[in-house]
């Protein structure tokens, strides 16, 4: 059973471009979580996305950022016109569908965006 | 809200014992999470402790809680050069989905 899968792990794009970030759960796994960190910082809450759902966005920035997780295939978290801020690693995480009472949800190896 | 602070910095010698320490503000029924991340690599699940337990140990690692301080920390015992790395406490609600992460503890373990 293949882990959380992220792709790429490493990003590069000049300021403007579009970053896409994608993020295949582990098998039988319906939520994901994608989680930001910044430079010398711990990881901050972004998104929360079941099944062709988002659950909550409240972590989410209001412009630029958007995510998706469709009925078929990875989830994508999408970040339009990139800025030097965004340079980051992003995590994926993800969890059965008994979220509630699960004791752990499972973290990806992320993806280091670097903006240029 | 949910808040999580550890110390930035730990540098022990290696053969001893590290100490890290985590401080949160939730009341509520909660699992406790320490995390550990390498260079460049990805967070790793090192053990994780319900609000109700006041202690759990695996191995070379064990985890103190006390709930009255809201103050946990993770022992690990016979430090290792590999130890090295970051430590992140992190907590969840039960029932909630959304885990609060700490800023990390950076141990260097010196040889």
């Amino acid at each position: 059973n293949a882990g959380v899968m992220q792709n790429p792990r490493h990003l590069v794009r000049r300021r403007g471009q579009e970053a896409r970030l994608r993020c295949s759960p582990m098998k039988g796994h319906s939520h994901v979580y994608w989680y930001r960190q910044l430079p010398e910082e711990g990881l901050k809450f972004m998104v929360y996305l079941q099944k062709e759902n988002i659950i909550d966005e409240s972590g989410m920035p209001k412009e630029r950022f958007s995510a998706e997780f469709p009925k078929e295939g990875p989830s994508i978290l999408r970040i339009q016109q990139v800025v030097r801020g965004d340079s980051a690693a992003y995590f994926c995480a993800s969890s059965p569908p008994t979220a509630g009472m699960n004791t752990e949800a499972f973290f990806g190896q992320g993806t280091r965006l670097t903006v240029v | 809200g949910e808040d999580v602070e550890q110390s930035l910095f730990l540098s022990v010698r290696e053969g001893d014992s590290s100490v890290i320490n985590c401080t949160y503000t939730d009341s509520s029924s909660t699992y406790l999470y320490w995390y550990k991340q390498e260079p460049g690599a990805g967070l790793q699940l090192l053990t994780y402790i319900f609000s109700n337990m006041d202690m759990k140990q695996d191995q070379r690692l064990t985890v103190l809680l006390n709930k009255k301080d809201k103050h946990l920390s993770l022992r690990i015992a016979d430090t290792q050069t590999g130890d090295s790395a970051i430590y992140f406490c992190a907590e969840r609600i039960v029932g909630g989905f959304k885990t609060i992460f700490g800023a990390g503890t950076r141990l260097f373990v010196k040889a």
